[in-house]
């Protein structure tokens, strides 16, 4: 196991309402990356985040938004959630360094009715 | 732009043999690093092996090597002896973007998914 914790597991919402997703990073680890995974993909980079501020963004819209708090942990954010959210996302963490490998939690699945 | 290509779709393989998953890349930067990550039914992504562009030598972990051809853009996983709980999806990823000041990102292939059979 990674010690990347993510909450919750399943979470089944309608459009058009807001959600949170919550990540523990890795004991030590400063960088939160958040990715997205439709089904039958591979995971697509949303944002990521180091030492409490977000360090780069992929192609998405402004409503997903996130947070990084000083233990590490990170938000998820999404607003007016669209049927094409639904999605696993992803959360990894990082300490920065030659690999950087990122490693990730076990994901939300997110379905939006 | 960054790429990622895996081609194969799916793959099977028999028990106790090798296999070997292809992924090739498009990069311009001359620094990169390549992973390559495993993700049974249950969604987790596991990492399994890592390349830097750098490194001299194929990086290996345990029964996971890595075939790295540089000139090719090629990066193949290959998993010898073969078990059950090798079946899953394999996605091979690129980081983009420096590796100091934290920020980077991974690119993800569309990943081949492993059918080990008894």
């Amino acid at each position: 196991e990674t010690g990347v914790t993510q909450s919750p597991t399943h979470l089944i919402k309608t459009r058009g309402q807001q959600v949170t997703l919550r990540c523990s990073s890795q004991s030590g680890h400063n960088t939160v990356s958040w990715y997205q995974q439709a089904l039958g993909q591979g995971p697509q980079f949303i944002f990521q985040y180091y030492r409490e501020e977000e360090n780069g963004r992929g192609n998405f819209p402004p409503r997903f938004s996130g947070l990084q708090f000083p233990n590490y942990s990170s938000e998820l954010n999404v607003n007016a959630l669209e049927l094409d959210d639904s999605a696993l996302y992803l959360c990894a963490s990082s300490l920065g360094g030659v690999t950087d490998t990122q490693y990730f939690g076990p994901g939300t699945r997110l379905t939006v009715l | 732009a960054q790429k990622i290509t895996q081609t194969q779709p799916g793959m099977f393989v028999q028990e106790k043999e090798a296999v070997t998953l292809d992924c090739t890349y498009d990069t311009s930067d001359p620094s990169y690093g390549l992973f390559w990550y495993k993700q049974p039914s249950s969604g987790e992504m596991i990492f399994l092996i890592y390349q830097g562009s750098y490194d001299q030598q194929n990086a290996t972990e345990g029964r996971y090597s890595l075939n790295f051809q540089k000139a090719r853009k090629s990066a193949n996983l290959v998993i010898s002896a073969s078990q059950l709980g090798d079946s899953a999806m394999y996605f091979c990823a690129m980081r983009e973007g420096r590796v100091s000041g934290g920020y980077n990102k991974l690119i993800f292939g569309a990943g081949t998914r492993l059918a080990v059979h008894p």
